[in-house]
């Protein structure tokens, strides 16, 4: 079943320490996205990728780095993890119809749970 | 850049009572709508999703309306279920045909629906 999945699915680490979050794609999507989730705060977009060449920042993309290593896979990078970004980090995919410019749904990943202490 | 508020943040109703979610969105240029449901430890998935060349669409229990005028756009949900408990992320998105930015999604800060025996 064609799916997206995030790996590691929950991960504890210290201040400080380079942290690479994962995530691939068997519906052959082109556009790729990564959304941090807190509480009361909703689904914010880090970053966002719609092909392999094409990557650009989000709302909240400071202290985060991202590389689109090929079609089916955007991974997401904390180069030294602090505290704050402690959070639950999505994945998600979407397809785009050039004709008549329709969007489509986007599909998202099962989620990493990030512990920075 | 777009800004979607969401109210309430918390919900409580009644099964087989009505419950409506209300959002606004701050950018004119906005066209794409889509509401996205999270269930308890779930991925968030598409429910339903309007754009602008319309005022209402419905899909059984469920329906958005959207005033363009007044930049502010609802989900409906009739004869609630237990089933429906679950957090309700609306957004707000810009079309722009084959360019960057189609499809980039800004959530509202959800709303925590609980739907009581």
């Amino acid at each position: 079943d064609a799916d997206v999945t995030q790996t590691p699915r929950n991960r504890i680490t210290k201040t400080g320490k380079r942290i690479m979050l994962e995530c691939s794609q068997t519906k052959g999507h082109d556009r790729m996205y990564w959304y941090r989730q807190d509480p009361g705060l909703g689904l914010r977009l880090i970053y966002y990728s719609f092909d392999v060449k094409d990557i650009n920042k989000g709302e909240i993309s400071d202290g985060y780095s991202v590389s689109r290593q090929a079609q089916a896979k955007f991974s997401l990078s904390l180069e030294s993890a602090i505290p704050n970004q402690t959070a639950l980090y999505f994945c998600a995919t979407s397809d785009f119809q050039t004709s008549g410019g329709t969007y489509n749904e986007q599909f998202f990943g099962p989620g990493t749970r990030l512990t920075v202490l | 850049g777009e800004n979607v508020e969401q109210h309430p943040s918390t919900l409580s109703v009644q099964e087989g009572d009505s419950a409506v979610i209300k959002c606004t969105y701050s950018d004119s240029a906005s066209n794409y709508f889509p509401w996205y449901k999270q269930e308890l430890g779930k991925r968030p998935q598409l429910i339903i999703d309007i754009r602008s060349n319309v005022g209402e669409k419905k899909d059984q229990r469920i329906a958005v309306t959207l005033n363009k005028t007044a930049k502010h756009f609802s989900l409906h949900i009739t004869e609630t279920q237990p089933e429906d408990s679950a957090v309700y992320f609306c957004a707000a998105s810009i079309r722009k045909v084959l360019t960057g930015g189609g499809n980039k999604l800004t959530f509202g800060t959800g709303t925590q629906l609980k739907v009581e025996l």
